[in-house]
């Protein structure tokens, strides 16, 4: 069955560390999309990608990137990570046609200490 | 900007009674609307989604969601809850021109089932 996966589940980093979270999807899917999910915030829009070698901010875009090489993978990079980025992280995809939904992965639990 | 407000931030309710959770949107054009639930530890599992067309729309596990335009609402319903729905639910809007894209998320409900 298609899926997406999201590696490492878990992952404690130093203050100032640069980190890398995968995403890698099965679905052929053009759009990906990465969120962070905060108490008291819900999700919110970190980056996204329509397609290969396309990536555009979201809302709290300050601190990560993202490069998008092929279809199947986003990876997020936090280039120096901080206090301030201690989340869980969601991956998801979805079609480009309409009426269809995003898919998301299990999470990444990231503590910065 | 498009947002999306759930004003209930806990729910507790006995197995067996009806649901209704709230969920609120401000969108400047017309809106894609989910739900989504997340069970601790999981990631998010849709519910049940409106494009267009009937306003009262099915999902699974027995939910089902009315959009009201005039209100700019789009409330969760399930006539009777079973243990197993305690979990958080989310609403979200996303841009007509294309699912599930871009979605913004109301900041939850937390469901607690009383046995």
């Amino acid at each position: 069955d298609a899926e997406i996966t999201q590696s490492p589940r878990h992952k404690i980093t130093e203050t100032g560390r640069q980190v890398t979270l995968a995403c890698h999807q099965t679905w052929n899917h053009n759009n990906m999309f990465w969120y962070r999910q905060d108490l008291g915030h819900g999700l919110r829009l970190i980056h996204y990608s329509y397609g290969v070698q396309d990536t555009n901010k979201g809302e709290v875009s300050d601190g990560y990137s993202v490069s998008r090489s092929n279809t199947e993978d986003l990876p997020l990079t936090l280039e120096s990570a901080a206090s301030s980025q201690t989340s869980v992280y969601f991956c998801a995809s979805s079609e480009t046609t309409v009426n269809t939904e995003a898919f998301f992965g299990q999470g990444t639990r990231l503590t910065v200490v | 900007a498009q947002s999306v407000t759930q004003p209930d931030i806990h729910i507790t309710v006995s197995e067996g009674a009806s649901l209704e959770l709230r969920c609120n949107y401000s969108y400047g054009a017309t809106p894609y609307l989910f739900w989504y639930v997340q069970s601790p530890g999981q990631g998010l599992q849709l519910l049940l989604k409106y494009f267009s067309g009937d306003t009262l729309v099915q999902g699974i596990k027995g939910f089902e969601a009315e959009f009201k335009r005039s209100q700019s609402s789009f409330n969760l319903r399930k006539p009777s809850v079973h243990w197993s729905d305690a979990a958080e639910y989310f609403c979200a809007v996303g841009p007509y021109t294309g699912g599930g894209n871009k979605l913004t998320f109301g900041t939850g409900t937390q469901l607690k089932v009383e046995l």
